[in-house]
């Protein structure tokens, strides 16, 4: 089956840039999807279709992908950034959808 | 604006089936545009895909659980409903539903989610 592989965790300061990798078997030619999913709440979608933000998401949040690797930024990060994101594919191969490992994000 | 809501028991036995309906509000669930979705989040782990279905039956599985999956979709009462029968302590999650929105067979994504409801496996 497909995986997608995210690091754990990512610390970043105040004001600087977070940067969460996605990789996976030729990730960069499949359509990557980022979500949000602060402590007890359920995810949001941040990214979708590799770099696209839906309503009222901060442009400070993008997304790029290139490879094997797709990659969300966080760019002026802020407090509220921190918790976990997930990026996502669809995998036309087997019909099914996957998820990333999953990242925390911890702002110093 | 389209809001989703889970609804089932809390507590379910070790061998006995979960059940959980989740009922859209805001928009229709008979969408030509829109796939259903359940996704499961074990306590303090990562996010399972299980199902996605569309209103007119087309529905697709997570391989490792599909022997023990079944979805129905209500358009009467814009509900969509999930059974998982057999459950043991591995199946205690937060179950979400979500809509998934396809702009092309191969850009699929889960957009709104609903609050999530946790299903607690014991006896």
């Amino acid at each position: 089956s497909y995986v997608l592989t995210q690091p754990p965790s990512v610390s970043v300061a105040p004001g600087q840039t977070a940067r969460i990798a996605c990789g996976g078997n030729n990730a960069g030619r499949k359509t990557v999807h980022w979500y949000q999913q602060r402590p007890g709440q359920a995810p949001v979608l941040v990214v979708y279709d590799d770099g696209d933000r839906p309503s009222g998401i901060p442009e400070r949040f993008s997304g790029s992908s290139s490879g094997s690797t797709a990659t969300l930024t966080i760019s002026r990060v802020e407090a509220g950034d921190e918790a976990d994101y997930y990026c996502q594919v669809w995998d036309g191969t087997t019909d099914h959808y996957v998820f990333g490992t999953g990242t925390k994000v911890t702002v110093l | 604006q389209l809001q989703l809501r889970e609804s089932g028991p809390g507590l379910v036995q070790p061998s006995e089936t979960l059940s959980l309906t989740c009922t859209v509000s805001g928009g229709s669930i008979s969408s030509t545009d829109h796939y259903w979705a359940w996704i499961r989040q074990p306590p303090g782990k990562g996010l399972e895909w299980i199902t996605s279905s569309y209103y007119r039956g087309t529905t697709y599985y997570n391989p490792t659980l599909k022997s023990r999956v079944t979805v129905s979709v209500d358009t009467s009462k814009n509900q969509f409903s999930l059974k998982l029968t057999s459950v043991t302590a591995a199946d205690t999650a937060v179950y979400y539903c979500a809509r998934v929105t396809y702009t092309s067979s191969w850009r699929r994504r889960f957009d709104p989610w609903g609050q999530g409801i946790l299903l607690t496996v014991s006896s």
